[in-house]
């Protein structure tokens, strides 16, 4: 059972639209992550949040933003979606770093 | 040097066989490591998770840690065809972050 939920799932946009990725998380964890990976390829952290109010860059530069408003909720936003922007977009929260991550289903993204 | 590499594999190992994947991470300060398994087209899953030098056992799972060797192992005993999938080796990081390699692709031949 998901205890972490994106949406949407699958996604086709148009070029220079604006979307947001929702992930929303029912297990009070302070600690949110967004990562890009492509098809047979490495994660690459874009975005983390350590609570509300707090949010920094990941490792991997990206044209997308974040907020954390509230504990439970951490939106991607790209405002002028591209082809380049077209991958899978995966959240995760942990609570402690004793234990790993766990991850929402993810969205795929195409951009057209 | 990566933080944390792997072997991309792929790994083919005959169905009932041990798989055995491999881990090497660079920061001699890490405290807490993490196998995730991942299918294709999916999240990745947390499978198993290792603080301590040794041997950690989780029904067909075994995670080996060695910290002076900075390398950490799974063992896949009596590999079946849904195991296959590709690994990820995490390492917790600077920052409360895990880092991951780049996974192994493990293939089970029934």
């Amino acid at each position: 059972e998901a205890d972490i939920y994106q949406t949407p799932r699958y996604l086709v946009i148009g070029t220079g639209k604006k979307i947001t990725l929702e992930c929303s998380q029912t297990m009070g964890h302070d600690k949110m992550y967004w990562y890009q990976q492509d098809p047979g390829m490495e994660l690459h952290l874009i975005h983390y949040s350590y609570g509300v109010n707090s949010t920094e860059k990941g490792d991997l530069s990206s044209e997308s933003t974040v907020s954390r408003i509230r504990t439970e909720h951490f939106p991607l936003t790209l405002e002028s979606a591209r082809p380049s922007h077209t991958s899978q977009y995966l959240c995760a929260s942990r609570d402690d770093r004793l234990y790993g991550y766990t991850f929402g289903s993810g969205t795929r993204l195409t951009v057209v | 040097q990566k933080e944390v590499e792997q072997n991309s594999g792929p790994l083919s190992v005959p169905e009932g066989a041990i798989a055995s994947l491999n881990c090497t991470y660079s920061d001699r300060g890490s405290q807490s490591f993490f196998w995730y398994r991942q299918y294709s087209g999916k999240s990745p899953e947390l499978i198993m998770f290792i603080y301590s030098n040794g041997d950690k056992e989780d029904g067909r799972f075994t995670a080996q840690l060695n910290k002076a060797s900075q390398y950490v192992s799974l063992l896949i005993r009596d590999s079946q065809p849904s195991d296959s999938a590709t690994y990820l080796c995490a390492v917790n990081g600077i920052g409360n972050k895990l880092v991951f390699g780049a996974g192994t692709i493990l293939r089970v031949k029934s």
